[in-house]
């Protein structure tokens, strides 16, 4: 079946530089993504969303960029920090899904100080 | 966390028993969620609830059992049936919408002696 999936199980940072974490999707109907951050014995906390509509969208210190024509997404963290370093997870929504989505394996981010 | 709650954050079982987790939310979201997650490991759907006193099964609701009687509340039991029941339990919950974010409560570790 369909499935969202991650390019790199584990990312390794120097503090300060820009992490970029990758996240391949298979499901061109899909039209909602989100990332989740994971820290260790935490449940998946909210980072950033975009709709398909948008290919790039900003927070503080991160940014998703959506690429539909290649159906890939990442998320940039500038100046990565000590407390960057969990599991980050990205999760699709189809419209004829309803409110489901399909959660990709993780990636695990190290920062190294 | 947001406004999802789950206790305990750590229980023991032995083997043959039954074991209720509780999850409640005070988001007033329509739609609640179980997920399982292994270690090193991404999100499984075990039940989904949309509205009140009603379910539905995920991907891996064997061995499982859950109940909907108030909007804020969606607890899960793990039963004996259950062959591999040590992980760590996830609630998330959201609205009906489509295209919307889940959000995910604490988690509970369950560990089978």
């Amino acid at each position: 079946g369909e499935s969202v999936g991650l390019h790199l199980p584990t990312l390794s940072v120097q503090e300060g530089d820009n992490s970029i974490i990758n996240c391949a999707y298979s499901n061109s109907a899909s039209d909602y993504f989100i990332w989740y951050k994971q820290e260790s014995g935490k449940g998946p906390q909210f980072i950033i969303d975009i709709r398909s509509n948008m290919d790039k969208r900003q927070g503080q210190r991160v940014t998703v960029l959506l690429n539909k024509t290649v159906k890939h997404l990442s998320l940039q963290i500038a100046a990565t920090q000590p407390g960057d370093s969990a599991v980050y997870f990205c999760a699709e929504n189809t419209d004829n899904a309803g409110n489901m989505l399909t959660f990709g394996g993780g990636t695990r981010l190290m920062v190294k100080p | 966390d947001g406004g999802i709650t789950q206790s305990p954050k750590y229980l023991f079982r032995k083997e043959g028993q039954n074991v209720t987790l509780s999850c409640e939310q005070n988001l007033n979201h329509d739609a609640m969620y179980w997920y399982r997650q292994d270690p090193g490991q991404g999100l499984r759907l075990i039940y989904y609830s949309q509205i009140v006193n009603d379910f539905q099964k995920g991907d891996i609701a064997e061995g499982y059992s859950v109940s909907r009687e108030k909007k804020e509340s969606f607890p899960l039991t793990v039963t004996s049936a259950q062959k591999n029941p040590t992980a760590f339990y996830l609630c998330a919950s959201s609205t009906k919408m489509t295209g919307t974010t889940q959000y995910f409560g604490p988690g509970t570790r369950l560990t089978v002696l």
